[in-house]
């Protein structure tokens, strides 16, 4: 079965500073590969996804990631840091074993940014 | 265009008592998934429903129960509450096709039991 693993349940940057946000996955298939970003009493936004067809995936709010597969990661970065940018953070697998295309995903990271 | 919609947006139970929960899907999607998200957790996957029929249930109890209508909306009936089902519930709709397909949240229901 597929699972995710989301290393550092916190995160804190400093504003304007590089945000690093790791997953690692396992899966016995080629992943299709997603982070969510979760504000404050809201339900999950869709920042960005990989499906094979490039590695580097850009997304919203100047969010990328790099689908890995020697590492089995899916790191999500940005340059610089916004306040606007304190949230919880989710990556998720997709599984269709079972019949469905179901997301699997990991414990998320939170975001904390220091003026 | 509407995105996903769920209602209602908190919810008061004690133990014991069944709540039903509605999600209408975002407009052109025919497939409605129900997540639930402990305090603290990453979602967890309930059941998804396509053509008014269950096509998976993750690993929840058989209190957890759903429906779909033909309009594709659909709702999540838990019966018999228990302290531990305190969560948010969220609704995520998508367009069923072959490929990588992307699940778009509503803003969840959540649900507190006393």
């Amino acid at each position: 079965a597929q699972s995710v693993t989301q290393l550092g349940s916190h995160v804190s940057v400093s504003e304007g500073a590089l945000v690093l946000l790791r997953c690692n996955y396992s899966s016995s298939v080629p992943p299709y590969l997603f982070w969510y970003v979760q504000y404050p009493n809201q339900g999950l936004q869709l920042l960005l996804k990989y499906t094979s067809a490039a590695t580097l995936v850009k997304g919203i709010n100047g969010f990328e990631a790099e689908f890995k597969k020697s590492e089995t990661s899916f790191h999500l970065t940005k340059p610089s840091a916004h306040m606007s940018d304190a949230a919880e953070y989710f990556c998720a697998v997709s599984d269709q074993s079972g019949g469905a295309q179901k997301l699997v995903f990991g414990q998320g990271t939170r975001l904390t940014i220091n003026p | 265009d509407a995105g996903v919609t769920q209602s209602p947006t908190h919810l008061i139970k004690t133990r014991g008592q069944q709540v039903t929960l509605r999600c209408s899907p975002k407009s052109g999607h025919d497939t409605v998934s129900w997540y639930q998200q402990a305090l603290g957790q990453g979602p967890q996957f309930i059941f998804q429903y396509y053509e008014e029929e269950e096509r998976q249930r993750g690993n929840f109890p058989d209190r957890f129960s759903g429906h779909q209508f033909p309009n594709y909306s659909s709702e999540l009936n838990v019966n018999a509450l228990l302290l531990g089902d305190s969560a948010l519930y969220l609704c995520a709709s998508s367009f069923l096709s072959g490929g990588a397909v992307t699940q778009y949240f509503g803003p969840g229901t959540r649900l507190t039991v006393l």
